[in-house]
């Protein structure tokens, strides 16, 4: 089983939707989550980190549910802008493990 | 305050050659991570290192590749004899503090022909 794993999508939503997806780990010592967006042939960018208490920014909303053992994302009133391949990414002491990602596509 | 440099941005190599590429993290950070990515796939880890220690190598392919974090001067990637399955992006990342956010360079894109 992989440590981080993410559904890779695509997932095709039309402008304006609610979209959300999970991230899931397998080691529950795990201690830092963050989500990156990466557009094609860019680098990743931080987008948010993630804590128990759920945080937002904007129209981002990120969770963490440590007893489950996953993370998620929610895009609320998604905007073209928004297409584009969000990154999971857990780090254990030294160690920054990267999910595949899941690839976004916001139609028109 | 720059972010992370890598250079150069795009790097053409025939087989056979040297490929260097160079990373230098934001200022203060102390940790260095390198990554490839091949066309339509995940980032693969490939080495840690921080000022003039390798701490964790288990992504670098055995033969060829090396990478080094002198304590003055960036880090190094170096991949010897370059054949056409190295041609990828190659990102590096630093970060000041364990747990905390990466912050990546603009990547170097190898092209082997």
């Amino acid at each position: 089983r992989k440590e981080v794993e993410q559904d890779p999508g695509p997932f095709n939503v039309p402008e304006g939707a609610t979209v959300a997806f999970n991230c899931t780990y397998s080691n529950s010592a795990s201690q830092s989550f963050f989500w990156y967006r990466q557009d094609c042939r860019k680098e990743p960018k931080l987008l948010m980190s993630v804590y128990s208490s759920g945080n937002e920014d904007g129209r981002f909303t990120a969770q963490l549910n440590r007893a489950s053992q996953y993370i998620s994302l929610l895009i609320r009133d998604s905007k073209l802008s928004d297409s584009a391949t969000y990154l999971c990414v857990v780090t254990r002491d030294d160690k920054i493990i990267f999910g595949k990602g899941t690839r976004l596509h916001i139609l028109p | 305050n720059a972010g992370v440099m890598q250079n150069p941005r795009h790097l053409v190599r025939r087989r056979g050659q040297e490929a260097r590429l160079r990373c230098s993290p934001m200022k203060g950070h102390s940790h260095v991570y390198w990554y490839r990515q091949l066309p339509e796939e995940g980032l693969k880890f490939m080495v840690y290192l921080q000022k003039e220690n390798i701490i964790d190598e288990s992504g670098m392919p055995k033969e060829r590749f090396s990478a080094e974090f002198p304590k003055e001067g960036p880090s190094i990637l170096r991949i010897q004899q370059v054949v056409r399955g190295d041609s990828a992006a190659y990102f590096c990342a630093s970060l000041g503090v364990l747990d905390s956010p990466l912050h990546f360079g603009n990547g170097t894109r190898l092209t082997v022909t």
